[in-house]
């Protein structure tokens, strides 16, 4: 089982549509959680942090289920321009000094 | 500020040759990584450092090797180049791995 995953899309959605991708990890004691955006051809930049109370940043909402282990990232009103690769992180335990990132999730927004 | 730049863009080599990617940043950042990325697979650690001097493997590190000799620069060698190292590769940094990863421009390779 990969340690990290997500459907990969795409998700072909209109203008203004709501949108949700989620994205599972493996290990439990897993400790930080990002979404990447990568747009093609482009190195990925990180779009938000995951907290455990959930957070949002205009259009996007992050949600963390640890119990279920898995991360939710919600695109509103969505743009042309939200188009792109949307990359899941994951840090493992504290130990770890390394970023465990998912195969991503294509979204098309369509005019 | 320039934050992580990569040398070369792009580079065609022939198998059995060698080279050695440059990556640099002026963020001051103790922790570097280089990846690679495939269709389909999303980002693989090669190797990784946590300050000057100091490397370690990967997820997927055979056929390359690393080294740190200033905080700067990340440099990432192929000793012997195969065709199953053509690839986009991506250097980071960050200051901690909790917190955000600053990436370069990327380095496509082509492995003939």
């Amino acid at each position: 089982r990969k340690e990290v995953e997500q459907d990969p899309g795409p998700f072909n959605v209109p203008e203004g549509a709501t949108v949700a991708f989620n994205c599972t990890y493996s290990n439990s004691a897993s400790q930080s959680f990002f979404w990447y955006r990568q747009d093609c051809r482009k190195e990925p930049k990180l779009l938000m942090s995951v907290y455990s109370s959930g957070n949002e940043d205009g259009r996007f909402t992050a949600q963390l289920n640890r119990a279920s282990q898995y991360i939710s990232l919600l695109i509103r009103d969505s743009k042309l321009s939200d188009s792109a690769t949307y990359l899941c992180v994951v840090r493992g335990d504290t130990g770890r000094r390394a970023l465990t990132f998912g195969s991503g999730t294509r979204l098309q927004v369509q005019p | 500020n320039a934050g992580v730049t990569q040398t070369p863009k792009f580079r065609v080599l022939k198998t059995g040759q060698s080279m050695t990617l440059l990556c640099a940043q002026d963020m001051n950042h103790e922790y570097m990584y280089w990846y690679r990325q495939d269709p389909g697979m999303g980002l693989r650690l090669i190797h990784y450092s946590v300050g000057e001097g100091t490397t370690a493997k990967g997820e997927v590190p055979d056929g390359y090797n690393v080294s740190r000799l200033k905080k700067q620069n990340f440099l990432l060698g192929l000793e012997s180049a195969a065709p199953s190292q053509t690839s986009v590769y991506f250097c980071a940094s960050t200051y901690s791995p909790s917190m955000e990863q600053f990436f370069g421009p990327g380095t496509r390779l082509t492995v003939l």
